[in-house]
């Protein structure tokens, strides 16, 4: 069985830039988690969805940062502009509903210049 | 609001010792994930507690849950090099699929 996926594995910008991040989580889960992990720290929420419906979205920053999953599958956080502050890991989770299990995807290191 | 309290932060240890880690919790919950981190790699999950006196064993860790004294322990048996790695529990902050609180996590270091 395939794991959670994401893709870039890395990304260098300059400040102000954007950047998007890609997700595609487990087959049939249902639920899925990004979170930011900082250097030396463990990961952090910043939103989760329940299929296409974001239900926990009280940890994103939304003056710069917005995420979507369409049709309920794969998912797409975005930071516009970045900031010095965003370098970080980006990890996506994907659970199924009711198990509380959550298996993490490899995640996107952004290294903001 | 949740937290989430590991201890220590950072452990060396000699190949063969053994040691334990402590992750203590603020709020009452009945789900604890202990995951390993590798450098530069993601989470894997090692064990999922899911009730008060929850023991499990994998190999040379084993995981136990007190939900009474909000204390999960990671017990390292006769510690072997590939257990480097940094160490991560997680509490759900209400039950299941919902939101998880991570502590820093333990940078463990095996030396031969």
């Amino acid at each position: 069985e395939a794991g959670v996926v994401q893709s870039p594995r890395y990304k260098i910008i300059e400040k102000k830039q954007p950047v998007a991040f890609w997700c595609n989580p487990i087959s049939g889960h249902n639920t899925l988690y990004w979170y930011l992990q900082n250097l030396g720290q463990g990961p952090e929420l910043l939103i989760r969805y329940e299929n296409e419906e974001a239900v926990d979205d009280s940890q994103l920053p939304k003056d710069r940062f917005s995420a979507e999953r369409l049709k309920g599958v794969d998912s797409t956080l975005k930071i516009q502009p970045a900031e010095l502050g965003d370098s970080a890991v980006y990890l996506c989770a994907s659970s199924l509903v009711r198990t509380g299990e959550q298996f993490f995807g490899p995640g996107t290191r952004l290294t903001v210049l | 609001e949740l937290k989430v309290e590991q201890n220590p932060l950072f452990l060396s240890m000699q190949e063969g010792k053994n040691y334990t880690i402590y992750c203590n919790y603020s709020t009452t919950s009945d789900r604890l994930y202990w995951y390993r981190q590798d450098p530069g790699k993601s989470l894997e999950s090692l064990f999922v507690l899911l009730s008060n006196g929850a023991v499990k064993q994998e190999g040379r860790l084993m995981a136990s849950l007190d939900t009474k004294a909000r204390l999960s322990t990671l017990h390292i048996t006769a510690a072997v090099h590939d257990l480097s790695a940094t160490y991560f529990c997680a509490v759900d902050s209400k039950g299941g699929s919902e939101k998880l609180v991570f502590g820093k996590g333990t940078k463990l270091t095996v030396n031969p």
